[in-house]
């Protein structure tokens, strides 16, 4: 079965700062990645995704992730935190076949200091 | 225009009772989805329905129903409520296929 880990559960980071947030992931054949995002309250929203193709990815409000088939992770990045960015951030993969199952992992919360 | 939505979004209910709470997306998707969000953030997916036919069903209680009328609708039914149950359930959707999935705002479900 596939799992996803995300060894960080808390990051503060410094408004400014550049920020990567781990995501590895276990499963046997080409994973569907995702990077979801949080905010207190609210639902989840689609930060980016790796279906095939270039292994960077570039998403919405500035993140971006790097697929290492090699290192079984999907790391998010972004260069420069601003204080909005504070929130929940999940990876997730797809499982194809069975259904549209998507496992995630257990979050990184993320704090930025002003 | 709200594409995937959820009523109500708090729910605050005694042991015992049975409650529901719907979902619609109007995206066109042909699929729908049920997860369950616990104390500690973790997301764990309960049903899935393509084209109001039940796809995936984990390991989740019987007093759990989802119904299905129409591909835009996907509504949730717990009976027996226990505390246990206290979650934010989200609904999502998505085109078939394994394609993002765009969630709804969630429900809080409390349970007394």
């Amino acid at each position: 079965a596939q799992s996803v880990t995300q060894p960080d559960i808390h990051i503060t980071v410094s408004e400014g700062a550049s920020l990567e947030l781990r995501c590895n992931y276990s499963y046997g054949a080409t994973p569907y990645l995702f990077w979801y995002v949080q905010s207190p309250g609210q639902g989840l929203q689609l930060l980016l995704k790796y279906f095939s193709g270039d292994t960077l990815v570039q998403g919405i409000k500035g993140f971006e992730a790097e697929f290492k088939r090699s290192q079984s992770s999907f790391n998010l990045r972004k260069p420069s935190v601003h204080w909005s960015d504070a929130a929940e951030y999940f990876c997730a993969v797809g499982l194809t076949g069975g259904g549209n199952k998507l496992t995630f992992g257990t979050g990184t919360q993320l704090k930025v200091e002003l | 225009d709200t594409a995937v939505s959820q009523t109500p979004k708090y729910l605050v209910t005694q042991m015992g009772n049975d409650k529901s709470i719907k979902c619609e997306q109007n995206l066109g998707h042909d699929t729908m989805y049920w997860y369950k969000q616990d104390s500690k953030k973790f997301l764990k997916i309960m049903f899935s329905y393509n084209n109001k036919e039940l796809i995936i069903n984990e390991t989740v209680p019987n007093r759990f129903s989802p119904k299905s009328p129409d591909k835009a609708h996907l509504n949730l039914h717990i009976n027996s409520l226990e505390l246990g149950d206290s979650a934010v359930y989200f609904c999502a959707s998505s085109q078939e296929g394994l394609n993002t999935q765009y969630f709804g705002p969630g429900t809080r479900l409390t349970v007394l």
